[in-house]
């Protein structure tokens, strides 16, 4: 069974940073491109940000609202993604799914952390 | 960037009714390969999204088969035949063909 377990979600003030972790089980971590979703409080859902397998080079891609200042991250060995969020504003204050994407689709996500940017 | 268009954005439906929701991309997601990479999830009420379809037509496992995708190039419905009280909640569909992945706004199914 796959499963996605998110966690590093909590409160944070504008301008500062936090890091978020993705534990990956019941599938070959390593084939398959995992990417960052997030849902703002009663809003929908926007696409984060991409890392490709190794086979692709391990490729990064990013929203315009947070390239430059996220960065997405990946350690096959441990079967974990890990996404730095830096220089937080106020409107990154969302939950935060992680989820698996192969052949232009997300195939599962996990339950999400929630991260809340306020001063 | 692919804008997705869905409607309506609040869908009362009757239980056992039929129920239709409308997405519209602004480019077509027909990718190179010939597939056409349009999704459809399903985010019930306090849980994480979880995929109905996806390449349009195809549903996931365990997906009843009350619910059915079509269209082709920029226009693709998510038909459910008979709505259950199970079914509510918002409905995003998704496009995957271009960079970055892009969503629709949702559509609130909500019983009558």
């Amino acid at each position: 069974e796959v499963q996605l377990v998110e966690s590093g979600g909590g409160v944070q003030q504008p301008g500062r940073s936090l890091s978020l972790s993705c534990t990956a089980s019941g599938f070959t971590f390593g084939d398959y491109a995992m990417s960052w979703i997030r849902q703002a409080p009663g809003k929908g859902l926007e696409w984060v940000s991409v890392i490709r397998s190794k086979i692709y080079g391990a490729t990064t891609e990013y929203a315009a609202s947070v390239r430059g200042r996220f960065t997405i991250s990946r350690d096959d060995s441990k079967s974990i993604a890990y996404l730095q969020m830096n220089s937080l504003k106020t409107e990154d204050t969302a939950m935060y799914y992680c989820t698996r994407f192969s052949s232009g689709s997300i195939e599962y996500w996990g339950q999400g952390t929630l991260v809340t940017v306020s001063s | 960037d692919v804008v997705m268009t869905q409607s309506p954005l609040s869908l009362p439906v009757t239980l056992g009714q039929p129920a239709s929701i409308s997405c519209r991309s602004s480019q077509s997601l027909v990718y190179s390969d010939g597939n056409t990479h349009l999704n459809w999830f399903q985010q019930r009420p306090g849980q994480s999204p979880r995929r109905l379809i996806y390449k349009v037509s195809n549903r996931d496992s365990g997906v009843p088969d009350r619910f059915s995708g079509s269209g082709s190039g920029t226009d693709f419905t998510l038909k459910i035949s008979r709505v259950e009280a199970e079914d509510v909640g918002v409905y995003y569909c998704m496009q995957g063909t271009h960079w970055p992945l892009t969503f629709g706004g949702g559509t609130k199914v909500e019983i009558k």
